[in-house]
Order: C-alpha cells, then structure tokens, then sequence
C-alpha cells in the first residue's frame, strides 16, 4: 500500500531548530514536498525535492533519501509564526495524485 | 497573473441540502485541477481530479461529485449533503513546482 507517516506535534522554543521527520511508501516516486499550513488556512508551498540530498531556503532546508524513503524538513531560528501544521506530501509514479501525510503540528514556544 | 479563486470561505448547510462549491484558475490553459477534503485532525484527502473540460476522475465512493464545464473552471457539487460531508474543501492547481491551494472552504453541515 501506500503510506506516509510524520509525527503529530512537535513543540519547540523561539531560535531553535527543529527537524520534522517523514518516511513514505509509494509505488513509484516523482517528488516530495513540504508545506506549511497555519490554522484555518491554506497549505503553502515550502519545499521540493526529486533527487537525494538537501535543499536550502532560506531558514528552512529539505532533506531526500529515496532508498530510504525518508526526508526531513529543517527550520532553523524558530520563530513565533513558524507555528503551523507541516504537511509532507509525495507525488507517486506516473499519476498526477499526491498523498499527503496527515501533518505535524508544530508549537513555537517563547 | 496566474491565481487560483475558490468561493465561498465558508458555508453552513443542513443535512439533506444541496452544495455547490466553484474553483476558477487564471493566467493559464489546460490546468490540471483537484479538489481535496481535510476533515479536523486529519489529512488531506483526495476527492477528485481533472486533467482537462469534462474529464473527471474519482478517487473516493461518496455522494459528492464534480464537474469541469470550462477549461478555467472546476466545480464540487452534492444533491443532499450529510454530516459527515463537513470540512474544509481546497481546490489545488497542479504546477510543476506543486499545488498552489485555492484559499479553502469550510464546510459545515448541521
């Protein structure tokens, strides 16, 4: 089947750095991504990655095993507003459909 | 420009009650388009996609359905809404670089 599992909260404090883990089955692979989705509102682009390795933006950085099936998404210098719910999202082989995980809620603690 | 409209922000319906929910994509042809389901505390859910005018796929058994009447414009629908149909309902665009989400409906069905 297909799966993609990230923990459900996380919390952490204001200048921090906190990593959020994600580790995904699919049959086939063309591309996990990040979002970021503050209460109430749309998720928001963050973060792609198709080959392994890390991709830096900013605050935030992605990380891509495929033989492991497991990314990570960095955010360092917490701040206040980084408080939001994670999505990681993987876009299977020769389809146009993501799964999506069911997020990780992040608490930013001053 | 290319935006992404979806309408209303929310919305409070009784059960057994119609629904329509309209998407309209701008500054772009041929878009690949979606509509996903986020009950609380869950993830997102996939409930159809389009890839082009009247193409329609469905991912999940429910009395929900949708229509692509225009090449801009995706519609969600239902005859007779129940309360489990309650949520927030996201139009997605499919770009290469990911989804760009509509700004969501809530759905409440009481």
């Amino acid at each position: 089947g297909q799966n993609i599992d990230q923990p459900t909260e996380m919390t952490a404090t204001e200048g921090a750095i906190v990593q959020i883990n994600c580790t995904y089955q699919t049959s086939g692979f063309n591309g996990l991504f990040w979002y970021q989705q503050h209460a109430g509102e749309a998720p928001t682009f963050l973060s792609y990655n198709v080959l392994d390795g890390l991709e830096e933006k900013g605050r935030f950085s992605s990380f891509l095993s495929r033989s492991k099936g497991y990314s990570y998404l960095l955010l360092k210098e917490l701040q206040m507003k980084d408080s939001a719910s994670y999505l990681c999202a993987v876009r299977g082989g020769g389809t146009y459909k993501y799964i999506f995980g069911t997020g990780t809620r992040l608490k930013v603690l001053a | 420009s290319q935006t992404i409209h979806q309408w209303p922000a929310t919305l409070v319906q009784p059960v057994g009650s119609p629904l329509s929910l309209e998407c309209t994509v701008e500054g772009t042809s041929n878009p690949n388009l979606y509509w996903y389901r986020q009950a609380a505390g869950r993830g997102l859910q996939l409930l159809f996609y389009s890839v082009g005018i009247g193409q329609i796929s469905s991912e999940v058994p429910q009395n929900l359905s949708a229509s692509r009447p225009q090449d801009r414009q995706f519609i969600l629908s239902s005859k007779k809404l129940l309360l489990s149909d309650s949520g927030f309902y996201l139009c997605a665009w499919w770009r290469d670089s990911g989804y760009t989400f509509g700004s969501g409906t809530r759905l409440t069905v009481v």
